[in-house]
């Protein structure tokens, strides 16, 4: 499968607990995706890496929430003390990152985070 | 103001007809546009892409207004697996702003 990977699939965790996601995009895509959705919404910008620099980060972003890209490939989504707002489907995307192209991006199957 | 504004719906078509809906958004040097499907549950996934002279895909047709900035998703002979919510998604040179979605249902 050449799509984008996100694992795990599903999280529940305890509130306060500290939770990290991990997206594997489609190779050679230098640009990396984070949004996070919740029922009834579009997916939500969270941030975004240029191979593996974080270009932009969301003021929906909390100081709890950071993200990676250490090599230009993989990225984590770490949460800290995870609170019941923070439940959510989690969605990476990539794209090649042609500049001003019409260039699609391409979804993983998110990463569906319940915190009780 | 948000920026990509869509009709939330939800629309209720019967098989076979036609049904449009229309998507706003606010920064005019926007440079491309798409149309997103998704389905309960499940990850976007690229309907089309939608062009300055407007295109078409089979029973699908995206239309662009720049000077009104609103673009437009046509579907004609409505299937019952159209069924699904539609995502209207704005490129602003790296970042992909989505709207809240238009859900369409079609009926047999």
């Amino acid at each position: 499968d050449t799509g984008v990977s996100q694992n795990p699939r599903h999280k529940i965790t305890k509130r306060g607990q500290n939770v990290t996601f991990r997206c594997d995009p489609i190779s050679e895509h230098n640009r990396l995706y984070w949004y996070r959705q919740t029922l009834g919404q579009g997916p939500e910008f969270l941030t975004y890496f240029q191979n593996e620099a974080q270009l932009e980060k969301s003021r929906l972003l909390s100081d709890r929430f950071s993200a990676e890209r250490p090599k230009g490939s993989f990225s984590t989504l770490e949460i800290q003390r995870t609170e019941q707002g923070d439940s959510a489907m989690y969605l990476c995307a990539s794209s090649p990152g042609l500049r001003g192209g019409n260039t699609e991006a391409f979804f993983g199957q998110g990463t569906r985070l319940t915190v009780v | 103001r948000k920026e990509v504004e869509q009709d939330p719906g939800p629309f209720n078509v019967p098989e076979g007809a036609t049904v449009a809906f229309n998507c706003t958004y606010s920064n005019s040097a926007s440079q491309s546009f798409f149309w997103y499907r998704q389905d309960c549950r499940k990850e976007p996934k690229l309907l089309m892409s939608v062009y300055s002279s407007g295109n078409e895909d089979g029973r699908f047709t995206a239309q662009l207004n720049r000077a009104s900035q609103y673009i437009s998703l046509l579907i004609r002979d409505s299937k019952l697996s159209d069924s699904a919510t539609y995502l209207c998604v704005v490129n602003d040179d790296y970042k992909l702003s989505f709207g809240a979605g238009t859900t369409v249902t079609v009926r047999a």
